[in-house]
């Protein structure tokens, strides 16, 4: 079992519709969560950081789930320029960080 | 320099050749991870380096893959007799010091460089 794994998608959602990934971790001693977002032939960069309590920047909204081991990225009111891969990222304690393969985001008009 | 500077950007090599790709980190950051994404993949972990600890390789592929860091500061990844399969973008990034906890400082958020794409022939 891969220690991240994400649904690698793509999701086709028209602009303004609401969209939820979720990414999925194997090791339960993991305590350090992300989301990363890559657009194409681009480097990644951190959309946010995700906190146990739940938080929420802008449009995103990030949960953690630690009974279920996942984190999810819920993306209100899409825009086009919403369009990228979602990675995200896990870590334990001062280990490294490990990426899953990321999610596809379609946004079109 | 105010960002991870990766070089070269591009390489085409031929297969059996030596590579070695170069990665500045910002400066003050202790940690400097190399990952590898072939084209349409994810990022598959390389290798580690946290301060003054052994490095995590943990995810060298071969013995023909290596990495040295100097101190906490430059670090550069060394590809031997390189095969088509290594052809990819290989990604540098760096941190300050890891924490334990859910990210509440800037602590283990990455910054990444633009990347070495190497095509081997």
């Amino acid at each position: 079992r891969k220690e991240v794994e994400q649904d690698p998608g793509p999701f086709n959602v028209p602009e303004g519709a609401t969209v939820a990934f979720n990414c999925t971790y194997s090791n339960s001693a993991s305590q350090s969560f992300f989301w990363y977002r890559q657009d194409c032939r681009k480097e990644p960069k951190l959309l946010m950081s995700v906190y146990s309590s739940g938080n929420e920047d802008g449009r995103f909204t990030a949960q953690l789930n630690r009974a279920s081991q996942y984190i999810s990225l819920l993306i209100r009111d899409s825009k086009l320029s919403d369009s990228a891969t979602y990675l995200c990222a896990v870590r334990k304690g001062f280990q490294k960080l490990v990426f899953g393969t990321g999610t596809r985001l379609l946004v079109s008009p | 320099g105010a960002g991870v500077s990766q070089s070269p950007s591009n390489k085409v090599t031929e297969k059996g050749k030596d590579v070695e790709l170069r990665c500045d980190p910002i400066s003050g950051h202790t940690a400097l991870y190399w990952y590898r994404q072939r084209l349409g993949q994810g990022l598959e972990f390389l290798i580690y380096f946290q301060g003054n600890s052994a490095p995590d390789k943990s995810g060298l592929p071969s013995d023909r893959f290596s990495a040295e860091r100097t101190g906490e500061s430059v670090s550069t990844l060394t590809i031997q007799r390189t095969q088509q399969e290594d052809s990819a973008v290989y990604l540098c990034a760096s941190s300050h010091a890891t924490q334990t906890g859910t990210g509440a400082s800037g602590a283990n958020v990455l910054t990444f460089g633009a990347g070495s794409r190497l095509t081997v022939l």
